[in-house]
């Protein structure tokens, strides 16, 4: 499978706790998007990288967020101390920039207890 | 800001019948506009993008700048149509991060 590739797909974890999401984007792709989905709305957007640099962060993206795309490939999100309100689908996205399309990958699913 | 409303939650149309997903957008920019679909247990893709001027399967979707709308059509609904449906906004000056509505779930009867 050569699309965009998300691990896990699904975390279960309680409160408090921190959790982290990797995102493999298509080989050559130079841009990645991280959205977050909860039930009843489209994504919204997190955060977006160019190769390693991450170039723009949402709002919703508060201190307990942080992502990195260290080495202009794979990134990860990471959460610290897990609030239910943390609950979503996670989604992450890659293109080549100055293309309209952005790929998606499957998301991971994230469960607050 | 940019925003995008879908204002129906879930279509129903009997299979044959035409169909128009409505998506109205408000940006103060030049915006680029696409309708992405989720089909069941899959992940969301694109299905076009005003720029093209396209059709795919069957849809099509005419930017209207002065009622700011991005309405999908199709005239003749297919069972494989059930899906779920979202408008989605970019600003073509960052060609960055996409703006979604809250998408429209569309049920294809027989």
């Amino acid at each position: 499978d050569t699309g965009v590739s998300q691990n896990p797909r699904h975390k279960i974890t309680k409160r408090g706790q921190n959790v982290t999401f990797r995102c493999d984007p298509i080989s050559e792709h130079n841009r990645l998007y991280w959205y977050r989905q909860t039930l009843g709305q489209g994504p919204e957007f997190l955060t977006y990288f160019q190769n390693e640099a991450q170039l723009e962060k949402s709002r919703l993206l508060s201190d307990r967020f942080s992502a990195e795309r260290p080495k202009g490939s794979f990134s990860t999100l990471e959460i610290q101390r897990t609030e239910q309100g943390d609950s979503a689908m996670y989604l992450c996205a890659s293109s080549v920039w100055g293309a309209n399309e952005q790929f998606f990958g499957p998301g991971t699913r994230l469960t607050v207890l | 800001a940019q925003r995008v409303t879908q204002p129906e939650k879930l279509l129903s149309v009997f299979k044959g019948a035409p169909v128009e997903l409505k998506c109205n957008y408000s940006y103060s920019g030049s915006p680029e506009l696409f309708w992405y679909v989720q089909y069941s247990r899959q992940r969301l893709q694109l299905l076009l993008r005003h720029i093209s001027r396209e059709s795919i399967k069957g849809f099509t979707a005419d930017l209207n700048k002065g009622e700011t709308s991005f309405h999908l059509k199709k005239p003749f609904a297919q069972e494989e149509d059930s899906a779920m449906y979202y408008c989605a906004l970019r600003d073509t000056g960052t060609a960055s991060k996409l703006t979604f509505g809250t998408g429209t779930r569309l049920q294809v009867t027989l």
